[in-house]
């Protein structure tokens, strides 16, 4: 089963709008992860936010992480055609580097 | 240039016939991983290596093999057991110190 789970599916904006993707979780993690799929390839780390962070930014992108809630988001601001992609959320759990994926946000950006 | 490498793009399977899927890395990374993913599903992991001359089961594990003789290298083979394996395969390696995985471009894998 899957660790991490994404909310909403799917997000249409336009573009200039600010994207907020969620993600669920069911334990304790040491920290958590996004990354970025652009359709047909691989996927690109994007930021990472350790369990005792509540906050982190990187250009565009801002994190939240809410140990209490087992919840995430990630927030895109400003956006542009070309963050159209999949992003996905990730959780360390208590084996070594091993990564639980969520099942992703399909975000689409319109010109 | 650092990175991970996988080969081919595309690979077409014949029923019955086992495929070997490569991954390799150049980052010097100890641990790699595989992961299936269907259309518009999140990741599912194969097996993953943390070290030369070893390599773990993920959740779905049946119908695939993998080896790790090299610490550069980490080829799958979709074994004729694999009675559903049209998907797309990602290679992915991890340092042990960060956590942070890097993938490869991906396998897409279809059967004739």
């Amino acid at each position: 089963s899957q660790q991490g789970e994404e909310d909403p599916q799917a997000l249409s904006i336009q573009e200039g709008e600010n994207a907020t993707m969620n993600c669920s979780y069911k334990t304790s993690i040491n920290n958590l992860q996004w990354y970025r799929q652009n359709s047909g390839r691989g996927l690109v780390h994007l930021i990472l936010i350790r369990s005792n962070e509540r906050e982190k930014h990187s250009g565009r992108l801002r994190v939240t992480l809410d140990t209490s809630k087992k919840s995430s988001s990630l927030l895109i601001t400003a956006s542009r055609a070309a963050d159209t992609a999949s992003y996905f959320c990730a959780t360390d759990g208590n084996a070594g580097n091993m990564l639980t994926f969520g099942g992703g946000t399909r975000l689409m950006v319109k010109p | 240039d650092g990175g991970i490498t996988q080969s081919p793009k595309y690979l077409f399977r014949k029923e019955g016939q086992n495929v070997t899927l490569s991954c390799e890395q150049n980052l010097n990374h100890d641990a790699m991983y595989w992961y299936r993913q269907d259309p518009g599903q999140g990741l599912r992991l194969i097996y993953y290596s943390q070290i030369v001359n070893d390599f773990q089961k993920g959740d779905i594990a049946e119908g695939y093999s993998v080896s790790r003789e090299k610490k550069e290298s980490f080829p799958l083979t979709v074994t004729s057991a694999q009675k559903n394996p049209t998907a797309f395969y990602l290679c992915a390696s991890s340092s042990h110190k960060t956590g942070t995985q890097y993938f490869g471009p991906g396998t897409r894998l279809l059967v004739l």
